[in-house]
Parts: C-alpha cells; sequence; structure tokens
C-alpha cells in the first residue's frame, strides 16, 4: 500500500512566521502535490513537483514556495505566515503510470493566528 | 483548460435510499474523472475512476459511476445508503499527459437513520 505522511495533523502559528509542512511518501513517486482544502471550494492546487529539485506553480502558489531535494520528501513553506493562510493542507503523490490517480495523507489543518 | 462542477454542496438521504452524487466536467480533450472520498478528519481516499474502456465502472463500498460523454457527466451512485457512507465527496478530472487533478468544490452526504 501506498503511504504518504505528513509531519503534522495540527499546527498553531502566528502571523508573520515561517511554517514548513512536510510530506513524505514510500512508493517511489516521481510526482508530488501540495493542495489546500477549504469549504466550498474543494482542493486548490497550490504546487507540484515532477522530479527531484523539480517543481511548477499550481492554481494558487501566492505566498508559498516548495522545496523537493530527496524523492520521497516534498515541503511547502509559508515564507510569512497570514491568517488567510489557515486551511487545511494535503500531499498527494502520483506515479509515472498511466493510472493518474493520486494518493493521499492525513491532511495538516494549520491555524495562523 | 478542465473543470468540474458538483450540483448540491449538501445532500441528505434516508440509510437505505439511492444515492446519486451529480458531477459534470469540462474538458477540449478526452477526461480522465475519479471520485474520491473524505472521511472526517481524513484524507482523500480514491472511490473508483475512469481512464478508458467500459463508461460504467465500479468502485469500493458499492459505489459506482458512469461516464456519459454526450451529458459530460459523471454522476456517482450506490443503491442504498449505509450510515458510513456519511462523508464528503469530490469528483476530479485530468487528462493523459497532465499531471494534476482537477477538482470540484465537494458535496458533504448526509445519511439519516
Amino acid at each position: 500500500d501506498v503511504k504518504v505522511t505528513q509531519s503534522s495533523r495540527y499546527l498553531v502559528k502566528r502571523t508573520g512566521e515561517k511554517v514548513f509542512l512536510e510530506c513524505v511518501q514510500d512508493m517511489d513517486h516521481e510526482n508530488m502535490f501540495w493542495y489546500r482544502q477549504d469549504p466550498g471550494l474543494g482542493l486548490r492546487l497550490i504546487y507540484f513537483s515532477y522530479d527531484v529539485k523539480m517543481k511548477e506553480k499550481g492554481d494558487i502558489p501566492e505566498g508559498y514556495s516548495v522545496s523537493r531535494e530527496k524523492k520521497e520528501r516534498f515541503s511547502l513553506i509559508l515564507e510569512s505566515a497570514s491568517t488567510n493562510q489557515t486551511s487545511m493542507y494535503l500531499c498527494a503523490s502520483r506515479g509515472r503510470q498511466n493510472s493518474y490517480e493520486q494518493y493521499f495523507g492525513p491532511g495538516t489543518r494549520l491555524t495562523v493566528t | 483548460a478542465q473543470s468540474v462542477t458538483q450540483l448540491g454542496s449538501h445532500v441528505s438521504v434516508s440509510e437505505g435510499a439511492l444515492v446519486l452524487l451529480r458531477c459534470n466536467y469540462s474538458s477540449s480533450v478526452p477526461p480522465y474523472l475519479f471520485w474520491y472520498v473524505q472521511y472526517p478528519n481524513q484524507g482523500l481516499q480514491l472511490l473508483l475512476k475512469y481512464t478508458t474502456g467500459a463508461t460504467l465502472v465500479k468502485g469500493i463500498n458499492g459505489f459506482e459511476a458512469e461516464f456519459k460523454k454526450s451529458e459530460t457527466s459523471f454522476h456517482l451512485t450506490k443503491p442504498s445508503a449505509h450510515m458510513s457512507d456519511a462523508a464528503e465527496y469530490f469528483c476530479a478530472v485530468t487528462a493523459a499527459g497532465r499531471r494534476a487533478l482537477t477538482f470540484g468544490s465537494g458535496t458533504r452526504l448526509q445519511v439519516q437513520p
């Protein structure tokens, strides 16, 4: 079974803090994704990575950056957290095979006060 | 560009009743379609997917969906709802050569005893 883990289930940070959200997958997947989930808006893609050190912006990249130094690990960085970044953050991975399905982690609920 | 519309942010059914969750997509190329389920405080779990071949696809927990190209729809059904089906359901679309999924805004299913 594919396993995607996220470093924290719940996180509370103060406005202006630098925040790191970590995601690790154990299936040697090439593609990894960061989404944020907000009520009524579904999941919106922030960034994704298709290989080590390679990344592409998603639909809502403003205020975020990412890092992928190792294939199994994909980090989301909030350079200076703001209250409008309070949300659920979901990480996902996908292999290169043609199944196209993504495997999700349990999510990190981030609150910025 | 691709998009997904899920009609009805909340659906309530009685236990044992038919479940019908609606999904319409927009895509300029042949779509690959997915339904995911999210139980409270968890990540997303794949219910079923359509890529090519048979247009009626069966998934886990007794759910199925039919790809109707003429109607650009991929509605999710289950003949008899169970209390354990209460969750949020997301429809998603992608296409060959694309890495990311585009999600709908989700439908929360309530099952009344």
